[in-house]
């Protein structure tokens, strides 16, 4: 599985769009990326799935260049509610193993 | 989004004793369940995997006597501790799946060992 690289923190403010970026060179032709979210003390959640250009959801939008061997997850307009670990992930489509990388803590202030 | 519990959501036991943790699925059958462990300040690390009516698979470094994996059910899946020690205290978190699909996470289970 390809390994990821993401900055380890990341401060905001409330409102402001947030963009992290995530590095994966040596991603395989069959990989998806996928980002999570996770609160203290609580089980990690989905939040958007891509495989190239972009995508967007209710939450977030997901950036992937042409090389794939980068995304950018971003929030738009994020509150105190956004402050959380955020885990960017590749391999294949809805592959049993997932291998969680050290994560960006996202920090928001008021 | 599909919707997993369980349950404890936090123990505290004695060192030596046996503690058992649930996970369930509580809308949709998952062929594939998942436990994996987390320290303090850490990432998840993936424990094992268990299929419906077959052993666990586990990864490498973790002991399958100690950690014993049951997936009865296509709704439930049991981690049971066997003879705690304060080096097991951490937050363990399962997963669910339904076949091919996403895998949706548990709230959690935060384990003390005294």
């Amino acid at each position: 599985l390809a390994k990821t690289t993401q900055p380890i923190s990341m401060d905001s403010y409330e409102g402001q769009e947030v963009n992290i970026t995530c590095s994966h060179n040596n991603i395989a032709t069959n990989d998806y990326i996928t980002w999570y979210q996770q609160f203290p003390s609580q089980g990690p959640r989905f939040i958007i799935q891509g495989y190239k250009t972009k995508v967007t959801n209710e939450v977030a939008s997901l950036f992937i260049p042409a090389d794939r061997k980068s995304s950018t997850l971003s929030l738009p307009r994020v509150s105190l509610s956004d402050t959380a670990v955020y885990y960017c992930l590749v391999g294949p489509y809805n592959t049993d193993k997932l291998i969680f990388g050290t994560g960006t803590r996202l920090q928001v202030f008021p | 989004g599909a919707v997993v519990s369980q349950h404890p959501s936090w123990v505290i036991c004695k060192s030596g004793t046996s503690v058992k943790i649930e996970c369930r699925s509580l809308d949709f059958q998952a062929t594939t369940m998942f436990w994996y462990r987390q320290f303090p300040k850490q990432s998840l690390m993936l424990m094992a995997t268990s299929n419906e009516g077959s052993k666990a698979t586990y990864e490498q470094g973790v002991e399958k006597d100690k950690f014993l994996i049951n997936h009865a059910s296509l709704t439930l899946s049991t981690l049971t501790v066997t003879s705690a020690h304060p080096e097991d205290s951490s937050f363990y978190i399962c997963s669910a799946r339904a076949m091919q699909e996403t895998q949706y996470f548990g709230p959690g289970t935060r384990l003390l060992v005294l």
